[in-house]
């Protein structure tokens, strides 16, 4: 059964640093998300991205922020400098039909 | 008007029970009703979804009901088994291009032998 994958599934990284966080949507969808999960607390989305640019964003998805579909499989989100706030499982989602969506596995986020 | 409010934040069931998780809503522009199940560690997994313009749906020991006049929803999981026991999310989403997930806060089951 096809899935979302995300590396790394850890990153630890200093405060003020950049991060590039990974994923592979599922093949043939066209609609892509990323939201984030501090611990304990409700998933939130940040960012949808179709046809290639950005559909919505929140208010969370900052100018610190950015998202890219640099080929036709892989969709990145980079954090330019990071803050400790920025700690959390981000969660990248994929869609055929925008209502869909299908989550990836996580990637933790460590800010130091 | 965009919050997904939901209850209990914590169950307990014993096996061979039912499992009840509410959820309410303000939008109105909202349209789909998805349920997710999350495990420790793990990424939300879609479990069941619903649209206003039916009561009830069913999948296997799943059922989502729906009350559209009260802007109401929940989760019925019948014979509870230890193996449900997740963090489960109702979401809701509305209609538009690459439309938003808007997550209730989540209720941990755990199911007892």
């Amino acid at each position: 059964e096809p899935e979302v994958t995300q590396t790394p599934s850890h990153q630890v990284t200093q405060m003020g640093q950049e991060v590039i966080l990974r994923c592979v949507p599922i093949s043939n969808h066209l609609y892509f998300y990323w939201y984030r999960q501090i611990l304990g607390q409700k998933v939130e989305f940040l960012v949808s991205f179709y046809n290639n640019e950005i559909s919505e964003k929140s208010e969370i998805f900052d100018d610190q922020f950015s998202v890219e579909r640099p080929d036709g499989s892989n969709f990145t989100l980079k954090i330019r400098s990071t803050k400790l706030e920025d700690s959390a499982m981000y969660f990248c989602a994929s869609s055929w039909d925008s209502d869909t969506q299908y989550f990836g596995p996580g990637t933790r986020l460590t800010v130091l | 008007q965009q919050q997904v409010k939901q209850s209990p934040q914590s169950l307990i069931v014993q096996k061979g029970g039912i499992s009840i998780i509410n959820c309410a809503y303000e939008n109105t522009a909202f349209d789909y009703f998805p349920w997710y199940q999350q495990f420790p560690g793990k990424g939300p997994a879609l479990l069941i979804a619903i649209r206003p313009d039916v009561s009830e749906k069913k999948e296997g020991r799943f059922t989502i009901s729906f009350n559209k006049s009260a802007k109401q929803f929940s989760l019925h999981i019948m014979d509870s088994q230890p193996g449900d026991s997740a963090t489960y999310f109702c979401a809701a989403i509305g209609t538009g291009t690459a439309s938003k997930l808007t997550f209730g806060t989540g209720t941990r089951l755990q199911v007892t032998l």
